[in-house]
This record gives C-alpha cells, structure tokens and sequence, in this order.
C-alpha cells in the first residue's frame, strides 16, 4: 500500500513565523502535489512537482514556496505565516503514468494566530 | 481554472439516486473522481480519460462526454456509505506533467 506521510496531523503557529509542512512518500512517485482546503472552496493546488528540484505553481502560490531535495520528501514552507493561511493542507502523490490516482496523506491542520 | 461541480449539496432518503456533475469550459485531459468523508483523506475512484468513456460498477459509475469538458458521477441505489464530499478532479499538461486541479466539492447527505 502507498504511504503518504504528513509530519504533522495539527500545528499553532504565531503570524510571522516562517513554517515547514513536510510529507514523505515511500512509493518512489515522481509527482507530488500540496493543496490547501477550505469550507466552500474544495481542494485548491498550491504548488506540484514532477521530479527532483522541478516545480510548477498552482491555482494559489502566493505566501508559499516548495521544496523537493529527494524524491521522496516534498515541502511546503510558508515563509511569513498569516492568519489567512490558517486551513487544512494536503500533501498527494502519483506516478509519471496519466492513468495513475493521487494517494494522499492525513492532513495538516494549521492554524495561524 | 476550478473546474465547476453542482449541485453543492444534495440530501438523499437511502436507496435514491444522485447525480453529480463536472464542467469545464475548456476540454479536459482527464476526469478524476474522489470521495473524501469527514476527518479523512480524499479516496480515489476512479479516472476517465477518453472522450464518449463510461466507468465503474453498477452502484457508482461516471461518464465522460465526447467533448471532454463534462463528466458526471452516478451513484445509484445509494446506501449510508456513500455519504462524504466528492471531489472532481481535472487534468492539464505543463512541462509533460499533469497538474490536476479540483473543483469545489458537492457535499451527499444519505438519511436512513
């Protein structure tokens, strides 16, 4: 089974502090994926990688970068926490092949106060 | 870029039918369905790829039109189960990738 491992399952953090959301996949995917989901809003895409140090942007970018040193680890850090950052994050992952589902991780709930 | 889901919400009495909609105004590369329930992770459901394409078991099956810009999810004879947020989930082509996108989400209520 494919594991998609999120560090944290909840995290408070002050605004203003720069923040990491970490999440791991043990299934050698070359593509993952961090989201963010509001009530109302659905799943909104932050940022993706295709492979090692190769990221797009998504619908949302602003407030966030990435990172993506090893394959198996994708970051999400945002740099100056705002309370509008406050939500639940959602780390995924998926083979190259277009026929392949994400396999996503727990959740993060942050809350920024 | 949100592909467009409705209804938002439906309530359904066990044992009726739904239909959940997906509508792009650009074609799409490929539909994916998702059901997540409350406090868990989206699970996947299937993926459809090719214009005119049907999918799924005689319980829950999707359609994909030949324009490829509206799928819709069939949930038929529905049971307590089915109850969570669905997810439609579109795909477009940067740099070889797939960047999948979702839309908004349609929240099925089943009641006993």
């Amino acid at each position: 089974d494919v594991k998609v491992t999120q560090s944290s399952r909840y995290l408070v953090k002050r605004t203003g502090e720069k923040v990491f959301l970490e999440c791991v996949q043990d299934m050698d995917h070359e593509n993952m994926f961090w989201y963010r989901q509001d009530p109302g809003l659905g799943l909104r895409l932050i940022y993706f990688s295709y492979d090692v140090k190769m990221k797009e942007k998504g619908d949302i970018p602003e407030g966030y970068s990435v990172s993506r040193e090893k394959k198996e680890r994708f970051s999400l850090i945002l740099e100056s926490a705002s309370t509008n950052q406050t939500s639940m994050y959602l780390c995924a992952s998926r083979p190259f092949s277009y026929n392949s589902p994400l396999h996503f991780g727990n959740g993060t709930r942050l809350t920024v106060t | 870029q949100q592909p467009v889901q409705s209804p938002q919400a439906v309530i359904l009495r066990e044992g009726e039918d739904a239909v959940i909609n997906c509508s792009s105004s650009k074609a799409l590369y490929s539909v994916h369905w998702y059901r997540q329930k409350h406090g868990e992770a989206p699970v996947f459901l299937m993926i459809l790829l090719k214009g005119g394409e049907q999918k799924g078991h005689e319980k829950i099956s999707a359609s994909f039109n030949e324009k490829k810009q509206q799928s819709s999810l069939y949930l038929t004879a529905s049971q307590l189960s089915y109850s969570g947020t669905y997810f439609c989930g579109t795909g477009y082509l940067i740099q070889g990738a797939q960047k999948l996108v979702f839309g908004q989400g349609t929240r099925l209520t089943i009641n006993p």
